[in-house]
This record gives structure tokens, C-alpha cells and sequence, in this order.
């Protein structure tokens, strides 16, 4: 089975706070995601990659940044946390774009910027 | 525009009721998948199901169904004799040659089956 663990269920941090949110797959995909799910507005991608180093924006990635710096591992980094970053995180990974495959999902982290 | 659209947001119904979940999608592409997502009260979204744009053949797994429909633009998912375990948020999504390596979500249809 694939397994994405998320190194946090919960986390609370204060208004300017670096935020590292982890991430870990073990069925070498090559793709990784990160999404943001607030209520009504479903899943928004904030950035993905689709190789080591390599990093595309999604739909949100203002005051976002990401690493990859080895394939199993994809971090989302807040730079300095506000309020409105408070939010569900979900990361995903999924095998290469040719495969159509589903994306399989971590259990999330649940972030509250204080 | 919304790629896929959920136009229900909240849906309760009475256990061992059916309950049909819509999903409305938008794409120029002859070739694309759609999936269907749960999202149980734990927060992990777990796999249902993934049709590709060639396969109109309606699925039917235990209790699910998934009825495709092309000339609609539709991907409904039903669920028979619905249980308590079945309370979940419940997201349908698409992959075109535009989205790459993206899925688009639709913002998600919340089941409540009250017992």
C-alpha cells in the first residue's frame, strides 16, 4: 500500500512564525503535491512537483514555498505565518503524468496561525 | 471557469436511504480521467474510483455505482442503502492534457447519514 505521512496532525504557531509542514512517500512517485482545503472552496493547489528540485506553482502559492530535495520528501514552507493561512493541509503523491493514476493523500495537518 | 462542479454542498439523509452525489465537469480534451474521492472525519481522502473519458460503462462496486455520462458532462456517484460509515465529505476531480500532472477538485459535497 502507499503510504504519505505528514509530520503533523495538528500544529499551532503565532503570526510571523516560520511554518515547516513535511512530507514523506514511499512508493517513488514522482510526483508530489500541496493542497489547502478551507470550507466551500474544496482543494487548492499551492504548488507541486513533478522531479527532484523541481517546483511548479499551483492556483494558490502566495506566501508559500516548497522544497524537494529528495524524491521521497516534499516540504511546504511558510515563510511567515498569518492568521489566513490557517487551513487544512493535505499533500499528495502520484506516479508519473503518463500514468493517469489517482493521487494518494496524506492524513493532513491542521494548522491554526495565532 | 469551475472545471468540476458539486452543486450540492450539504446532504443528509436517513440510513439505508439511496443518495446520489452529483458531479458536473468542463473540458475540451477527448481524452481525460475523473475520479472520486471520500474524505472520512480522519481527514485522509481515500480513492473510490477513476474513469477514463473511452469507458462509458457504468461501475458498480458493493454499494457505490458511478454513472458516466459524456453527453451531460456528468460523473454522478450513488450510493445504495446508505450507511452511517458513509458520512464522509465526498469530492469528485479531473485530469485533462491541460492539468498536466494537476487535478482539478470540485469544493466537495458532505454526506451526513443520520441513523
Amino acid at each position: 500500500d502507499v503510504k504519505v505521512t505528514q509530520s503533523s496532525r495538528y500544529l499551532v504557531k503565532r503570526t510571523g512564525e516560520k511554518v515547516f509542514l513535511e512530507c514523506v512517500q514511499d512508493m517513488d512517485h514522482e510526483n508530489m503535491f500541496w493542497y489547502r482545503q478551507d470550507p466551500g472552496l474544496g482543494l487548492r493547489l499551492i504548488y507541486f512537483s513533478y522531479d527532484v528540485k523541481m517546483k511548479e506553482k499551483g492556483d494558490i502559492p502566495e506566501g508559500y514555498s516548497v522544497s524537494r530535495e529528495k524524491k521521497e520528501r516534499f516540504s511546504l514552507i511558510l515563510e511567515s505565518a498569518s492568521t489566513n493561512q490557517t487551513s487544512m493541509y493535505l499533500c499528495a503523491s502520484g506516479p508519473s503524468w503518463t500514468r493517469r493514476e489517482t493521487q494518494y493523500f496524506g492524513p493532513g495537518t491542521r494548522l491554526l496561525v495565532l | 471557469a469551475q472545471k468540476v462542479t458539486q452543486a450540492q454542498t450539504e446532504i443528509s439523509v436517513v440510513e439505508k436511504e439511496d443518495v446520489t452525489l452529483d458531479c458536473v465537469y468542463e473540458t475540451r480534451d477527448t481524452t481525460y480521467y475523473l475520479f472520486w474521492y471520500k474524505q472520512p472525519p480522519s481527514g485522509e481522502l481515500v480513492f473510490l474510483i477513476r474513469r477514463n473519458s473511452f469507458d462509458e460503462q457504468n461501475e458498480i462496486s458493493g454499494r457505490y455505482s458511478w454513472n458516466f455520462q459524456k453527453s451531460t458532462s456528468s460523473f454522478n456517484f450513488t450510493i445504495t442503502a446508505s450507511q452511517v460509515v458513509d458520512s464522509a465529505v465526498y469530492f469528485c476531480a479531473l485530469s485533462d492534457s491541460n492539468t498536466g500532472n494537476q487535478f482539478y477538485f470540485g469544493t466537495g459535497t458532505s454526506l451526513t447519514v443520520i441513523p
